[in-house]
C-alpha cells in the first residue's frame, strides 16, 4: 500500500540556519498529492503546503517544496528558520480511493522542528 | 464557522473502561476522517465516512474500536475496554468531498489518558 518516510523525531536548529525535512513517498499511483501538514502547540494541525506537479516548485508561509516523481520525493525546505517555525511537521500523501468514494491521507511519522535563539 | 469541533478536549479513563469521543465536523462537509496521534507513531489512519456511510475503516483495531456517524452534523469514535496503549491524542478532520487534492481541516483532538 501507500507510505511515506520523513525526517522523523527531534530536528533542533539554530535560527537563522537553513530547515530541511525530508520527505519520500511509495504509491502504485502516477499522480500521487503530496502534503506537508505542521501542528503548532495547543492548535489543530494545518495544511502548509501541496502539490501534484512533477517539479514545480510550490511555496508558502517562507518554505516551499518540489515533487519530483523521478526520486519519489517532496523535501520541505526553507532558507533561514524562525523561532515561530517550532512545531510538528507531518508529510503525507493522498490516496486515489475508489472511483466516487473519495480518499484518505497516509501521514509520516513527524518531525518535531525546534528553533533556538 | 468554528471549524471542527471535538469533545471532550481531554478525557481520562480507567484501564476497561469505555470511551466516546466526539466530533462535529465543518458544516457542508461531506467527508470525515478520524487519526490517533503519538509520538511514535506519528498520524495514524483510523476510519472514515463520505456522506454519512463508512468508506473505509482499515486503521481501526476491529475488537475494540468502533465508530458511527449517525448523521451529517456529528461523528462518534468509541473504544471499548480502554487499554494504556489506547493513550493518545485522537483527532478528527473534515473536507469538503473527500478528494485526493483537498485539504483537511483539523480538530484540536481529544487527548485520552487510560491509567
Amino acid at each position: 500500500g501507500d507510505s511515506v518516510t520523513q525526517t522523523e523525531g527531534l530536528v533542533t536548529l539554530t535560527e537563522g540556519l537553513p530547515v530541511m525535512l525530508n520527505c519520500t513517498y511509495q504509491t502504485i499511483y502516477s499522480n500521487p498529492f503530496l502534503f506537508w501538514y505542521v501542528h503548532y502547540l495547543n492548535e489543530s494541525p494545518r495544511l502548509l503546503l501541496k502539490s501534484s506537479t512533477d517539479n514545480k516548485r510550490t511555496e508558502h508561509q517562507g518554505f516551499h517544496a518540489t515533487l519530483h516523481k523521478s526520486s519519489s520525493s517532496f523535501h520541505l525546505q526553507k532558507s533561514s528558520a524562525q523561532l515561530s517555525d517550532s512545531a510538528l511537521y507531518y508529510c503525507a500523501l493522498s490516496d486515489r480511493g475508489q472511483q466516487g468514494t473519495g480518499s484518505k491521507l497516509s501521514f509520516g511519522k513527524g518531525a518535531k522542528l525546534t528553533v533556538s535563539p | 464557522n468554528a471549524g471542527v469541533i471535538q469533545t471532550p478536549r481531554h478525557k481520562v479513563t480507567g484501564k476497561g473502561q469505555e470511551a466516546t469521543l466526539w466530533c462535529e465536523p465543518i458544516s457542508g462537509h461531506s467527508a470525515v476522517f478520524w487519526y490517533r496521534q503519538t509520538i511514535v507513531q506519528g498520524l495514524e489512519f483510523l476510519t472514515y465516512f463520505r456522506n454519512q456511510a463508512p468508506i473505509d475503516d482499515s486503521g481501526m483495531p476491529k475488537e475494540r474500536f468502533s465508530a458511527q456517524m449517525p448523521n451529517q452534523s456529528h461523528s462518534t469514535l468509541k473504544i471499548q475496554s480502554t487499554q494504556p496503549q489506547d493513550s493518545a491524542v485522537y483527532l478528527c478532520a473534515s473536507s469538503s468531498w473527500g478528494q485526493s487534492n483537498e485539504r483537511l481541516f483539523f480538530g484540536h483532538g481529544t487527548k485520552l489518558s487510560v491509567l
